[in-house]
């Protein structure tokens, strides 16, 4: 099972909007709305901010929104802020009789 | 509060086997599957094993299969990931991560233990 393909950075000015692609193939996240996205601050563990492609756990940030079309997912950050800089990444369940998750390959989000 | 606490990393040889264990609490450890995740140093996530709650369903990642093995003791509240035949790609942080509630995320995380593999 071969990694999500996640751009490398994305950059933006505080206030402004930025989108981060995840794709994937139609054994992964074109087959189930299972996509999920973390944030992860250098030497910290990943945090939880998209589940089930489109929803919000408690206490995150409705900056942060998520949508797929196809083989693709996508993470959406409106009214960027310094604290958005970190590493992102998706994930898509793959099914019990494979590896059953796949992450994406990562990016670097960066807030100019 | 949910809390979950990795132990057991360290250094080991090539071919060397090493367990690490996840303490859990602040949940009914026994009503959620776990999973442990991995991060090799200044890389991303890769998936490395998941298992029920009453250990009924167990996956692994290809690039252990054989050669790990995950477990859990609800009673303990723990869970264990059995390391063997380890090789230099397994160097990572290993992280232990609760399932969401309702499945397929990783909806809370430990700090994560380090191994390093190494001669």
């Amino acid at each position: 099972q071969s990694a999500l393909t996640q751009p490398a950075s994305v950059s933006g000015s505080p206030g402004q909007s930025i989108t981060i692609s995840c794709t994937g193939t139609s054994s992964d996240v074109g087959s189930y709305n299972l996509v999920s996205w973390y944030q992860q601050h250098p030497g910290k563990a990943p945090k939880l901010m998209i589940y089930e492609v489109s929803k919000r756990p408690s206490g995150v940030s409705n900056r942060f929104s998520g949508s797929k079309s196809g083989n693709t997912a996508s993470l959406t950050i409106s009214g960027l802020q310094a604290e958005d800089e970190a590493d992102y990444y998706c994930c898509s369940y793959a099914g019990s009789s494979t590896s059953s998750y796949v992450f994406g390959t990562g990016t670097k989000v960066t807030v100019l | 509060e949910v809390q979950l606490v990795e132990s057991g990393g360290g250094l080991v040889k090539p071919g060397g086997s090493l367990r690490l264990s996840c303490a859990a609490s602040g949940f009914t450890f026994s009503s959620y599957s776990m999973n442990w995740v991995r991060q090799a140093p200044g890389k991303g996530l890769e998936w490395v094993s998941s298992i029920s709650s009453s250990s009924s369903y167990i996956y692994y990642a290809d690039s252990v299969k054989g050669r790990f093995t995950i477990s859990r003791d609800n009673a303990k509240n723990s869970l264990y990931l059995q390391m063997n035949s380890l090789r230099a790609e397994d160097t990572a942080v290993y992280y232990c991560a609760r399932d969401r509630g309702s499945g397929f995320s990783f909806g809370y995380w430990g700090q994560g233990t380090l191994v390093t593999v190494s001669s």
